[in-house]
């Protein structure tokens, strides 16, 4: 069964540094997500990506944040300087079709602990 | 604020019983999606139930959606011990791709 993959597991980093949360599609979507959960908080949305380019953010994804599609498969998210209140759980998702009535697949996720 | 709430948020049954989770969201919506997450796991889809919809079933779950009340249900029937999870509800909206979700349910079944 296809499915997303995210690495790492867990990131571990120093307040101030660069970190890319990577993530692996189901290689036939189009639509792909970032969200994160902060420990005990909801899941919030951060930005999707259709077509090259995001389609959407939220107000968390600030300049801190970037994503990219550098080849055809893998799909990133950087944090350019790490605050500690990135600490969260990341999670990638993808689906085939646009807008939210379709069913997003989600990765494992990768959990950032900026210390 | 769009996005769902679950309530109750911890239960705690034996193995055969059934467990009923709520969600209540405050404005309109698209859609209504259960998502379950196994602990230290990813989100994996449960089910999806439009806004023209009032109920859905995909095997032991059965999810009813109330728009003017704005609220929906999540029924898992003769509960078994790997049901033990957090359980969110994610609501989408018309013209954007974003999913608002809860803060999710915790469920333990007891074998």
């Amino acid at each position: 069964e296809p499915e997303v993959t995210q690495t790492p597991s867990h990131q571990v980093t120093q307040m101030g540094q660069e970190v890319i949360l990577r993530c692996v599609p189901i290689s036939n979507h189009l639509y792909f997500y970032w969200y994160r959960q902060i420990l005990g908080q909801k899941v919030e949305f951060l930005v999707s990506f259709y077509n090259n380019e995001i389609s959407e953010k939220s107000e968390i994804f600030d300049d801190q944040f970037s994503v990219e599609r550098p080849d055809g498969s893998n799909f990133t998210l950087k944090i350019r300087s790490t605050k500690l209140e990135d600490s969260a759980m990341y999670f990638c998702a993808s689906s085939g079709r646009r807008g939210s009535n379709t069913e997003a697949f989600f990765g494992q996720g990768t959990r950032l602990t900026v210390v | 604020s769009q996005q769902g709430e679950e309530d109750p948020q911890a239960l705690s049954i034996q193995e055969g019983e059934n467990a009923t989770m709520n969600c209540s969201y405050k404005t309109s919506i698209n859609n209504l999606q259960w998502y379950r997450q196994n602990s230290g796991r990813g989100l994996v889809h449960l089910i999806l139930i439009r806004s023209n919809e009032r109920e859905k079933h995909s095997g032991r779950l059965r999810v009813t959606l109330d728009t003017s009340k704005k609220s929906s249900s999540l029924l898992i029937t003769a509960s078994r011990a790997a049901d033990t999870a957090s359980y969110f509800c994610a609501t989408g909206f018309y013209g954007n791709n974003r999913l608002a979700f809860g803060k999710g349910n915790q469920v333990v079944v007891i074998p």
